[in-house]
């Protein structure tokens, strides 16, 4: 049982608009702390997506966009196209028992 | 670029300790905070512990009485020891750079793939 809350997949047609939840808690994301995406393409370690809740690090489309609201967060992928079939991971920082970071379960995204 | 490589025994027997390295190229490890996370066959992201070149460290609570995490910043490389390992530890062991004011990890290692059976 994962700490941050994911849909266990999404699906879409190319070129819509999809989006990812990933739901916490006020010991995590509702205390404040940062919300970090990562892409896991088939067979590949995880890639950072989104950092500090909605920034995207160089090299990264201006399709992929990230929010945070109280203890949730969200990923938006817009435009799909079918190399983004892969399975994202929000990741945040817990304050509870001294404190650990904390991933969400994961969410497959699949084209229709 | 910063790149980071895992190493170590990719089997191990039930009971027993998992020890893996990972070297990092292209920066010093003496900054930043560095991390292991895992990945069971099919499943979610774990992460196990973090350190700093100070040796300040911080652990999962649900793994802290097993894992040991050092650094040695004369071969810049950090380490992961898990004890009393069982099949549950089989997983895809992650190194990662971490910065400690949000805890992000950038980038990763490709991962080692530590399976534990006798």
């Amino acid at each position: 049982q994962s700490v941050l809350t994911q849909p266990p997949s999404v699906s879409g047609a190319p070129g819509q608009r999809v989006t990812i939840s990933c739901t916490g808690s006020s010991s995590n994301i509702g205390a404040g702390y940062d919300v970090h995406w990562y892409q896991q393409l088939p067979g590949t370690a995880p890639k950072l997506l989104i950092f500090g809740n909605s920034n995207r690090p160089s090299g990264v489309p201006d399709r992929f966009s990230g929010s945070k609201s109280g203890t949730s967060a969200s990923l938006a992928i817009s435009g799909l196209q079918a190399e983004d079939e892969a399975d994202y991971y929000c990741q945040s920082y817990d304050s509870s028992l001294s404190g650990y970071v904390v991933f969400g379960g994961g969410t497959k995204l699949t084209f229709l | 670029q910063v790149q980071l490589q895992e190493s170590g025994p990719r089997l191990v027997k039930p009971s027993e300790t998992l020890s893996l390295t990972c070297t990092v190229s292209g920066g010093s490890i003496s900054s930043y905070y560095w991390s292991w996370i895992r990945q069971p066959p099919g499943k979610g992201l774990e992460w196990i512990a973090y350190i700093y070149y100070s040796g300040s460290t911080n652990y999962n609570p649900s793994l802290k009485s097993r894992v040991t995490i050092s650094l040695d910043t004369s071969k810049n490389q950090f380490s992961l020891k898990l004890s009393s390992v069982t099949a549950a530890d089989t997983a895809v062991y992650y190194c990662a750079r971490t910065l400690y004011y949000d805890r992000r990890f950038d980038p990763w290692g490709q991962g080692t793939l530590v399976s534990v059976s006798s």
